[in-house]
């Protein structure tokens, strides 16, 4: 099993509807975990971090997290043509490394 | 605000030339990374540093070394570059700690022929 596994998309959602966005992870004992945004042909910019079970509300984005079922997943509200990018889990390794799933391409359709 | 730097945007180098990727970050962080991201298989972590002089090899350290002599700059060295090393390489770098945001560098983009 890979460490992080993500679908790898196209994702089209129409404007103004919610994207999810889904990863698992193997590792048991991770602690932390993140979502990096990548415009196509910039660096990695981290938008939501969550450690906790639950759900985790920062303006328009939500970070689940279900450590039982070894799930996190992105919620997008009210997506719009500007959240168009690859959207990258990332799962706490230990000493300090995080891991990077291989993204979720995400498609806004005006 | 943090900022994280790249020597070269663009790189065009021969086979078996010797690569110095530079990489520096203004924020006093004590980690820095190197990967390369390749369409397909995303980002994978090469080496890593905690401290001055001290290195950790990632997941795909071969045919790559690193230096890291002072706390704001960690160089990754292609001893001798190869074809299958045409990649875009980035540097990040973040505090002490797995809950702390890596920051990333604009990239290089490495073509070797």
């Amino acid at each position: 099993q890979k460490e992080v596994e993500q679908n790898s998309g196209p994702l089209s959602v129409p404007e103004g509807a919610i994207a999810s966005l889904n990863c698992t992870y193997s590792d048991r004992g991770s602690q932390s975990f993140f979502w990096y945004r990548q415009y196509s042909g910039k660096s990695p910019e981290l938008i939501m971090f969550i450690y906790s079970n639950g759900d985790k509300e920062d303006g328009r984005f939500t970070a689940q997290l279900n450590k039982a079922s070894q799930y996190v997943s992105l919620l997008i509200r009210d997506s719009q043509p500007s959240d168009s990018a690859t959207y990258l889990c990332a799962v706490e390794r230990r000493n300090d490394k995080i891991i990077f799933g291989k993204g979720t391409r995400l498609h806004i359709l005006p | 605000d943090v900022k994280v730097t790249q020597s070269s945007r663009y790189l065009v180098k021969r086979t078996g030339e010797k690569v110095f990727l530079e990489c520096v970050q203004d924020m006093d962080h004590e980690n820095m990374f190197w990967y390369r991201q390749d369409p397909g298989l995303g980002l994978r972590l090469i080496y890593f540093s905690y401290d001055v002089k001290m290195k950790e090899k990632g997941d795909i350290p071969e045919g790559y070394s690193v230096s890291r002599e002072k706390k704001e700059r960690f160089s990754l060295i292609l001893e001798s570059a190869s074809t299958n090393q045409t990649s875009m390489y980035l540097c990040a770098s973040s505090l002490t700690g797995t809950d702390y945001e890596q920051y990333f560098g604009p990239g290089t983009r490495l073509t070797v022929t």
